[in-house]
């Protein structure tokens, strides 16, 4: 099975910040990766896909970006709204997701 | 809208089965894999099977065969997600998706069903 890392597990930041979480699989995944939000007693909300595409809906300040076996999501300014969990998922049999990262208020 | 609405939370006994339930509304049922996702408390995401309504096809994830039984019922649009042999450790959060094949993600989630194990 293909393993997701992510890294940190938790981040601590600023509303305004920039925040990149890192997600690196343990085989090369091609682009076959989503991001997705959860907030505490919700379903995870797809953010982006197939690596760097935004779902509609969802701020421009979401950006992805990588290949292969390293991916980024990066929130170009955080704001209120976007403290939660966030997790990565690749598309292969089986699906495998990160162990999330939590990004609290610092 | 498309929307997947699950079944009611439930209490049970270890050694006992659990059968979920999610309906899909606002879409053609039959056109999209349906995927069952597990989260325990404060813990991750994790995969345990998937079903395609048209033909039945199921596919599961090693650590659930044998104790996993997807069905659907194409005439109420519903999927169902039944667990068996169930021990305190299946304490979660049981949550259906839809895999939409164009963008590789799981874009509409069920409001997921807590299912408690406790004696």
């Amino acid at each position: 099975d293909i393993q997701m890392t992510q890294s940190p597990s938790t981040l601590s930041a600023s509303v305004g910040d920039r925040v990149t979480i890192t997600c690196r699989a343990s085989q090369s995944i091609s682009s076959w990766l989503a991001w997705y939000q959860q907030k505490p007693g919700k379903a995870p909300k797809l953010l982006i896909y197939k690596v760097s595409n935004l779902e509609s809906g969802v701020p421009s300040r979401f950006s992805g970006s990588g290949s292969g076996t390293e991916f980024t999501l990066t929130i170009s300014s955080l704001q209120p709204d976007d403290f939660a969990t966030y997790y990565c998922q690749q598309y292969s049999s089986p699906w495998t997701f990160g162990q999330g990262t939590k990004v609290e208020i610092k | 809208q498309a929307q997947l609405v699950q079944s009611e939370a439930e209490v049970k006994r270890p050694g006992a089965s659990v059968k979920v339930s999610c309906k899909a509304s606002g879409y053609t049922f039959t056109s999209y894999y349906l995927h069952w996702v597990r989260q325990a408390p404060g813990q991750g995401l994790e995969w345990m099977g998937m079903i395609h309504p048209s033909g039945g096809t199921t596919n599961y994830a090693q650590k659930f065969q044998g104790r996993v039984t997807l069905t659907r019922d194409t005439s109420t649009s519903t999927v169902y997600m039944e667990l068996s042999s169930l021990r305190s450790e299946d304490t979660a959060v049981f949550y259906c998706a839809r895999w939409l094949r164009i963008k590789n993600a799981f874009d509409i989630w069920g409001q997921g069903t807590m299912v408690t194990v406790s004696s």
